[in-house]
């Protein structure tokens, strides 16, 4: 049974940056796209942006343009979310979702267990 | 862009429904998925593609879409439903993304 597996919490200061992993263990993640999901404290979920593993490419929501980050390693099943110049308000749950599909457009049918980054100085 | 509207808390008693909404233009032209999120938790699937279950989830769920309103119809509902029910729809507007209504939690008296 394929999981997604984050790595572990982080505290940063603002205006560093954090980068998290996400490995799929026990599967692949070809034939599937990766989404990036935070969910601030007491607060909803919010779409980050997606990732292609097999060809790279990703599209990210027009909020994080120009801080985020999103890459993967097919070899290892593993996709990265990295964040750079950190506010307070970045202090969020991070979550990897899998496509059900190979596009991002596709609905979310697995979740990572998420991980705390918290931004503090 | 675009915006879906949930009511912020549903309650039921044991073995009633639970009826939560999710609002938005003309959401009907849309696919609506939920999910379900249990406190300290990561979120799961419920219901894809408007009215589809994953395999797993009980047929006590079930979902609809149509004008500008999506549903999320729980029924029997049991202790461990308790949780926020988020819905989601991916916008074809100028920034194409995915869209998350503002979840509904739901209390089971």
């Amino acid at each position: 049974q394929v999981q997604l597996v984050q790595s572990g919490a982080e505290v940063r200061k603002p205006g560093s940056s954090v980068k998290v992993s996400c490995k799929a263990s026990g599967g692949t993640f070809r034939g599937y796209a990766i989404s990036w999901v935070r969910q601030a404290p007491g607060q909803g979920l919010e779409w980050m942006g997606g990732i292609i593993p097999v060809f790279g490419t990703s599209n990210n929501a027009q909020k994080f343009q120009g801080r985020i980050t999103l890459t993967a390693e097919v070899s290892t099943s593993t996709a990265y979310m990295e964040l750079s110049s950190l506010r307070s308000d970045d202090t969020a749950v991070y979550y990897c979702a899998r496509n059900q599909g190979s596009n991002w457009v596709y609905y979310f049918d697995l979740w990572g267990q998420g991980t705390l980054v918290t931004v503090s100085s | 862009s675009y915006v879906l509207t949930q009511p912020p808390s549903v309650s039921a008693a044991p073995g009633r429904t639970a009826t939560i909404t999710c609002e938005g233009h003309n959401i009907g032209d849309k696919s609506v998925h939920w999910y379900q999120q249990k406190a300290g938790q990561a979120p799961t699937l419920v219901i894809y593609l408007d009215t589809d279950r994953p395999s797993g989830i009980p047929e006590r769920f079930s979902g609809s879409n149509s004008g500008n309103t999506a549903t999320l119809t729980i029924t029997s509902v049991e202790a461990g439903d308790e949780a926020a029910y988020y819905c989601q729809v991916w916008d074809t507007s100028d920034h194409p993304g995915w869209v998350f209504g503002g979840g509904t939690k739901v209390t089971v008296l």
